[in-house]
């Protein structure tokens, strides 16, 4: 089946520590996103890439980095300089263009120890 | 960029049309409006999308009036299953400006 992939659904992090979450679509997109979901709250955007080799900061980049090596892979690091890093984090992806709906994974929840 | 808001909760019962709206005052000629259902822990699924007048299909439909400054998902006699949150996204043709609405949330009860 073709779909999006994220995992771990559940990770954790001690304090000072990197960690790098995985987003994995077989859809062919060239599109893909991440998002942050605090709780009760909704989707705000870290980084997007309309292409291999390039990305964009979103509106809360500072303490994120991302990379986009190959087209189906688009992994999230969480910096130790992102002061508050617990939440669900969401990645999606999408056939380029605004006309195209974005498909989602089902997330990682992130927990500092 | 197009600055959306939504009510933040509604409730409805079983089987009655259920009408949620997103504003979109300064919405741009070339942007398009989409529409997220989201349920617990999972990510958001694609509902409809529309540009202009109305759309409809199996599961919903949207009203978008002349102006554009706004737009209405409707969906049809509302399950329990239909609790959820929903969000509207306003972006452009090009994928490079978007932003999600703060979501509504929808409690269907018996």
């Amino acid at each position: 089946d073709g779909g999006i992939t994220q995992s771990p659904k559940y990770l954790f992090r001690k304090e000072g520590q990197n960690v790098t979450l995985s987003c994995e679509q077989n859809l062919n997109h060239d599109a893909m996103y991440w998002y942050r979901q605090d709780p009760g709250q909704g989707l705000r955007l870290i980084y997007y890439s309309q292409i291999v080799n390039d990305f964009q900061k979103g509106d809360i980049a500072e303490g994120y980095s991302v990379s986009r090596e190959k087209k189906e892979s688009f992994p999230l690091t969480v910096t130790s300089a992102q002061k508050n890093p617990t939440a669900f984090y969401l990645c999606a992806s999408s056939i380029q263009g605004g006309d195209q709906p974005q498909h989602f994974g089902d997330g990682t929840r992130l927990s500092i120890l | 960029l197009a600055k959306t808001t939504q009510p933040i909760s509604m409730d409805s019962y079983e089987g009655q049309e259920v009408n949620i709206t997103c504003s979109h005052n300064n919405i741009a000629t070339n942007d398009y409006i989409t529409w997220y259902q989201q349920f617990p822990s999972q990510g958001p699924r694609f509902i409809i999308q529309g540009y202009k007048t109305k759309v409809t299909n199996e599961v919903a439909s949207l009203f978008i009036p002349a102006d554009r400054k706004s737009s209405t998902l409707s969906l049809p006699r509302v399950s329990l299953s239909d609790t959820a949150v929903y969000y509207c996204l306003v972006g452009d043709e090009y994928g490079q400006n978007f932003v999600f609405g703060p979501g509504t949330r929808l409690s269907v009860l018996p």
